[in-house]
C-alpha cells in the first residue's frame, strides 16, 4: 500500500508546454512537499505548502486538503526542468512519505 | 543556506566490506536521515536521528547502522556489503518541522 501516489510515471513534453504532475495521499497530512531531483541526484525542495496555491517563476503547486490531492503545474516548459518530481507528505506524527517521483523530460 | 554535504558522488565496493557513507549539515539542524532510492520504490527511509547518539529505526534498517557522535555528522554504516545495497543514498537533515534539505547524494555499487 502506497500512503502518496503520484500520476503520470513519465512525461514528455515539448518546449513551451504547459504541464500538470497530480499527487494523491490516503493520510492525514500537517504538510506536503513538492521536491525535484536533477539526473546528478541532487535534491532540492520546490514548495512546502498545506493550504491553497504557492507559485514560484513558473511553478505553481496546489492543494486541496479535503480531496487529498495536490497538483505540480509548470508553465511555458524548457528542457532545464527535465528532472523527477517527488511528491512527499508529513503526516500529523512528523511521518513523512514519499511518492515514487514523475520522471520529466522537455524536448526543445 | 543549509548546506548537506555527503562525502562521496560515487563509490564502487566489493561484496563483504564495510562501507561508511558519511554526511555532515552545517546548519545546527536536530533531525538527520538516511534514505537509499531505487527505481521504482521511491525514497525509503534507512535511519534517522533527532539528536547527538540518538537513532531510530527507519522502514528497512536490515544490513545498515548508524552512528551520530556530533550533531553535524550522521554517518551510515554497511556492515558487510551486499549486491542488494547498490542503490543511490541520499542523506537529509531538518530543523523541527521545516521541510528537508537533502544532500547531492551518493550512488554506490556493490560488486
Amino acid at each position: 500500500k502506497n500512503e502518496v501516489e503520484q500520476s503520470p510515471q513519465n512525461l514528455t513534453a515539448q518546449e513551451g508546454e504547459f504541464i500538470t504532475i497530480n499527487c494523491s495521499y490516503s493520510v492525514g497530512i500537517s504538510a506536503l512537499h513538492w521536491l525535484q531531483q536533477h539526473p546528478g541526484g541532487g535534491i532540492v525542495s520546490l514548495f512546502m505548502l498545506s493550504s491553497g496555491k504557492k507559485k514560484h517563476g513558473r511553478l505553481i503547486a496546489t492543494i486541496n486538503i479535503q480531496e487529498k490531492h495536490s497538483s505540480l503545474h509548470i508553465t511555458a516548459s524548457h528542457p532545464r526542468d527535465s528532472a523527477v518530481y517527488i511528491c512527499a507528505v508529513r503526516e500529523a506524527g512528523n511521518q513523512f512519505y514519499f511518492g515514487t517521483g514523475t520522471s520529466l523530460t522537455v524536448i526543445p | 543556506d543549509v548546506k548537506v554535504t555527503q562525502s562521496s558522488r560515487y563509490l564502487v565496493k566489493r561484496t563483504g566490506e564495510k562501507v561508511f557513507l558519511e554526511c555532515v549539515q552545517d546548519m545546527d539542524h536536530e533531525n538527520m536521515f538516511w534514505y537509499r532510492q531505487d527505481p521504482g520504490l521511491g525514497l525509503r527511509l534507512i535511519y534517522f536521528s533527532y539528536d547527538v547518539k540518538m537513532k531510530e529505526k527507519g522502514d528497512i534498517p536490515e544490513g545498515y547502522s548508524v552512528s551520530r557522535e556530533k550533531k553535524e555528522r550522521f554517518s551510515l554504516i554497511l556492515e558487510s556489503a551486499s549486491t542488494n545495497q547498490t542503490s543511490m543514498y541520499l542523506c537529509a537533515s531538518r530543523a523541527g518541522s521545516h521541510g528537508y534539505t537533502f544532500g547531492s547524494g551518493t550512488r554506490l555499487t556493490v560488486v
